[in-house]
């Protein structure tokens, strides 16, 4: 079966750096995206990673180990309005989207 | 670009009512979009997928007859919940997805309808 895993739930202190851990194993890849979903909201897109490496786009960044179905998407000089859930997702062979069940982070002043 | 709008963003209404959900890419054009409804502190769940000129793909248990699905323009989608009881109370939230974009085909999602069956 196709499983996407993260952790349910992360607390961070304001202005440090946390890091968000997705792992997966699906039939086939065609890439990575890391959504933000603020609570009562619809989730926005963050990143897409298909190629092994480091992708960073201003405080956040995401990375990709295709040989271990391993991604992190890492926060840096956190703030408040951070505070929401992270969403993993995969396509698969298919073209599916295949989500996470998310990480909902924690923000403390 | 890729702005997905939905509409109305709340509905509340009696039990064995229909409601009707709007979804439109407002600054593209979508070939394809999907519908996705979330309970509270649960994670997305993808109803059916929605192919503009075509019958809509439903995943499994999702009710055809219940959540009817319309893409009859590549800029409208639709949504609507037949004969709705409490427990369809939900978040739905519809995305799509740009027609060039067919290697990546990254999902951009509306704002969401949040539905109240009484």
């Amino acid at each position: 079966g196709q499983n996407i895993d993260q952790p349910t739930e992360m607390t961070a202190t304001e202005g440090a750096i946390v890091q968000i851990n997705c792992t997966y194993q699906t039939s086939g890849f065609n890439g990575l995206f890391w959504y933000q979903q603020h609570a009562g909201e619809a989730p926005t897109f963050l990143s897409y990673n298909v190629l092994d490496g480091l992708e960073e786009k201003g405080r956040f960044s995401s990375f990709l180990s295709r040989s271990k179905g391993y991604s992190y998407l890492l926060l840096k000089e956190l703030q408040m309005k951070d505070s929401a859930s992270y969403l993993c997702a995969v396509l698969d062979s298919n073209y599916q989207l295949i989500w996470g069940a998310g990480t909902k982070l924690i923000i403390k002043p | 670009g890729a702005v997905v709008s939905q509409h109305p963003s709340w509905v509340i209404c009696k039990s064995g009512t229909s409601v009707k959900i709007e979804c439109r890419s407002l600054d593209f054009q979508a070939t394809t979009m999907f519908w996705y409804r979330q309970f509270p502190k649960q994670s997305l769940m993808l109803m059916a997928t929605s192919n503009e000129g075509s019958k809509a793909t439903y995943e499994q248990g999702v009710e055809k007859d219940k959540f009817l699905i319309n893409h009859a323009s590549l800029t409208l989608s639709t949504l609507t919940v037949t004969s709705a009881h409490p427990e369809d109370s939900s978040f739905y939230i519809c995305s799509a997805t740009i027609p060039e974009d067919r290697e990546v085909r990254t999902q951009y999602f509306g704002p969401g309808t949040r539905l109240l069956v009484l």
